[in-house]
């Protein structure tokens, strides 16, 4: 079973505070990677997949860079707000031909007023 | 609306009680795959399938069996469950990346159930 990592496991902000977490890969075989957002009480909604090195993607106060050499991808979150508040995911796919996903064990991110 | 859903959500069990936890989808999705969740480790998959009569067995397949028969439905079958399943199972599915990059495409989840085997 490959190895991916995410730091830190859990974080404590205050709204406005802006943050990031990382997420560690091996970096041979590599395809792609997803980032998820996991709700307490709710199934995990896809955020970002990056595929290339340096790649960048951003939705609204999230975003997300890829460097496929190191095997690192980082999530940033610009003010957070409460309803930011969830478990994050990364899972690269090191398989092109299914959708075999691995799964860090996540960050989990509150934010409070 | 499109979504995958998973039936019961909720299930306590006695050990070696025979169970099925169906999951079934309505994007017309190819892949399909189930996982399950505990604490302190990632979601790990347990078996996946790429279409209609094809499954393959994820990262901890042990104590579990599938069958794709149609390709809305996936369900997942305890033959003998035992208490160290007792777990949060999530199923989702995914559609075959048509022309992108490998790996790209985007897994929809179902609910979760939750298990508990006593």
């Amino acid at each position: 079973i490959l190895n991916v990592e995410q730091s830190p496991q859990s974080l404590h902000v205050q709204e406005g505070d802006s943050t990031n977490f990382t997420c560690s890969f091996p970096s041979s075989n590599f395809y792609a990677l997803h980032w998820y957002r996991w709700e307490t009480a709710k199934s995990p909604e896809a955020l970002f997949v990056m595929t290339l090195n340096g790649d960048e993607k951003k939705k609204g106060r999230i975003s997300a860079t890829l460097n496929t050499k190191e095997g690192y991808s980082y999530l940033y979150i610009k003010g957070s707000q409460p309803e930011d508040s969830a478990t994050y995911l990364c899972a690269p796919t090191f398989d092109g031909t299914a959708s075999k996903l691995t799964f860090g064990t996540g960050t989990r991110l509150q934010v409070t007023l | 609306e499109a979504q995958v859903t998973q039936n019961p959500r909720y299930l306590i069990t006695v050990t070696g009680k025979k169970l099925t936890v169906t999951c079934s989808q309505n994007m017309n999705h190819e892949y399909m795959s189930w996982y399950r969740q505990d604490p302190g480790l990632g979601l790990r998959q347990i078996y996946y399938s790429m279409n209609v009569e094809v499954t393959d067995k994820g990262d901890v397949p042990e104590g579990y069996k599938v069958s794709r028969k149609e390709k809305r439905n996936f369900p997942l079958i305890l033959e003998s469950p035992s208490p160290n399943q007792t777990s949060l199972y999530f199923c989702a599915s995914s559609l075959r990346p048509r022309g992108g990059p490998a790996g790209t495409d985007t897994q929809y989840f179902g609910p979760g159930t939750r298990l508990t085997v006593l």
